[in-house]
């Protein structure tokens, strides 16, 4: 059945340092993809999506590339911040089903 | 547009009652999933609803349930709490439009069962 695995955390980084948290899926079809992101005490928020394979999102300097040859959805960062120490979930969208899948999230903290 | 709420935002609960609770879902959107999040189990799904029937289940026992009303507003149920039940429970919304969807989420309820 469809599925998302997650690299595993916790990540540490400094400041301005590069991000790179690997999400691979697997799925049959062409589902979309999402990358949330949680801050504690609250609920997930949607950071980016793509929906068809070479698709890239994008959103306050994070980036993902849908790779359709490698099944990934790898999320990367240039340059993080302290604000972006959270735990972040690779998703899989609907696809033959109903359903939405989930990786089991990263958290990632940075250091000033 | 507001976004989905959840209530109430905190419960604290004794083993053996049973928690109502509520997931008011963005405008428009007619489905709504809930998922339990705990520290050592991460996200796991329990139900999916649209047009207030129940389309998806995980593996969750039978003192889990839930409802969708005519206006998409969900409820989800627990009864005869245990202690394992302590988590925090998101309500997620989607268009469900049959093209691209993207689910939503609330900010959660935390149950703490003692």
């Amino acid at each position: 059945g469809d599925s998302v695995t997650q690299m595993e955390g916790p990540v540490t980084l400094s400041e301005e340092a590069f991000l790179t948290i690997n999400c691979t899926y697997t799925a049959t079809g062409y589902p979309s993809l999402f990358w949330y992101v949680q801050y504690p005490g609250e609920g997930l928020q949607l950071l980016l999506k793509a929906t068809k394979a070479d698709d890239k999102g994008s959103n306050k300097g994070f980036e993902a590339t849908y790779r359709k040859e490698t099944t990934s959805f790898h999320l990367e960062k240039g340059s993080v911040q302290v604000s972006d120490s959270a735990v972040y979930f690779c998703a899989l969208g609907p696809n033959t089903g109903n359903q939405f899948y989930f990786g089991t999230g990263t958290s990632l903290t940075v250091i000033p | 547009k507001a976004g989905v709420t959840q209530t109430p935002r905190y419960l604290i609960k004794t083993r053996g009652q049973q928690v109502t609770l509520s997931c008011s879902p963005i405008s428009g959107h007619r489905s709504v999933s809930w998922y339990q999040q705990t520290p050592g189990q991460g996200l796991q799904f329990l139900f999916e609803y649209f047009s207030e029937t129940q389309r998806n289940k995980g593996n969750f026992p039978g003192r889990f349930s839930g409802r969708q009303f005519s206006n998409s507003r969900s409820e989800m149920n627990v009864s005869t709490l245990e202690l394992g039940d302590s988590a925090l429970y998101l309500c997620a919304s989607s268009l469900r439009s049959g093209g691209e969807e993207t689910q939503y989420f609330g900010p959660g309820t935390r149950l703490l069962v003692l």
